[in-house]
């Protein structure tokens, strides 16, 4: 069974550009979450999807959006980018809801300059 | 204060030694999750637990939930075990997940 994918791995983005970046959950699985992981910060939850419905969303401001499409891949955009959301962008899937065991991709690292 | 807070933040153990990283909330929670990192950023989840201890070959992750306290074990530690070991608390009636700053663990052969 393939494992979560992320793409791209790397990216790096001007400020004020937008970028989305996609991942594709185990087959199977129905809720992806994503997260963002700096040095300053550490991991911390963006929001997460359950059959194309946003069930949380954690304290990021609006510029972060995301999306699950029927096939429970999902996309999040960050839009007018600042420096500070250079960061590790992480997403996982699990088969139900969290009381259900979390598989992480390998992460999108974004890079802006 | 964190509402995950894990101990130590750094470890430096010799090849074979016994291990053990702490987690302790303040949340009530559904489930915990230990996870680790290694360089480069991939994350594994190690184990998922809501009560009692789980083994997988030299880890052990045991919770006490009354205490709202976790622990990681390492048995026979191993330099490939280096890595950073993160906690994680699955709040109830939410569906976000709390993290711990995590333990950088190296182990030295």
């Amino acid at each position: 069974k393939a494992g979560v994918t992320q793409t791209p791995r790397y990216l790096i983005k001007t400020r004020g550009q937008q970028v989305t970046l996609s991942c594709s959950p185990i087959s199977g699985h129905r809720s992806v979450s994503w997260y963002q992981q700096t040095p300053g910060q550490g991991l911390q939850f963006l929001f997460e999807y359950f059959s194309e419905t946003q069930r949380n969303k954690g304290n990021f401001p609006g510029r972060f959006s995301g999306r699950q499409f029927s096939n429970s891949r999902s996309e999040m955009n960050v839009s007018t980018l600042e420096l500070g959301d250079s960061a590790l962008y992480l997403c996982a899937s699990s088969p139900g809801r969290w009381n259900t065991e979390a598989f992480f991709g390998q992460g999108t690292r974004l890079t802006v300059v | 204060k964190n509402e995950v807070e894990q101990s130590p933040q750094n470890l430096t153990a010799q090849e074979g030694e016994f291990i053990t990283i702490n987690c302790s909330y303040s949340v009530g929670i559904s489930a915990l999750h230990w996870l680790q990192q290694h360089p480069g950023g991939g994350i594994v989840s190690l184990f998922m637990l809501s009560s009692g201890k789980k083994k997988h070959g030299r880890l052990i992750a045991t919770i006490n939930i009354q205490e709202k306290h976790s622990s990681l074990h390492i048995t026979a530690s191993h330099p490939r075990d280096s890595a950073v070991y993160i906690c994680a608390v699955v709040p109830y009636n939410n569906n976000d997940m709390r993290f711990g700053a995590g333990t950088r663990l190296t182990v030295k052969p």
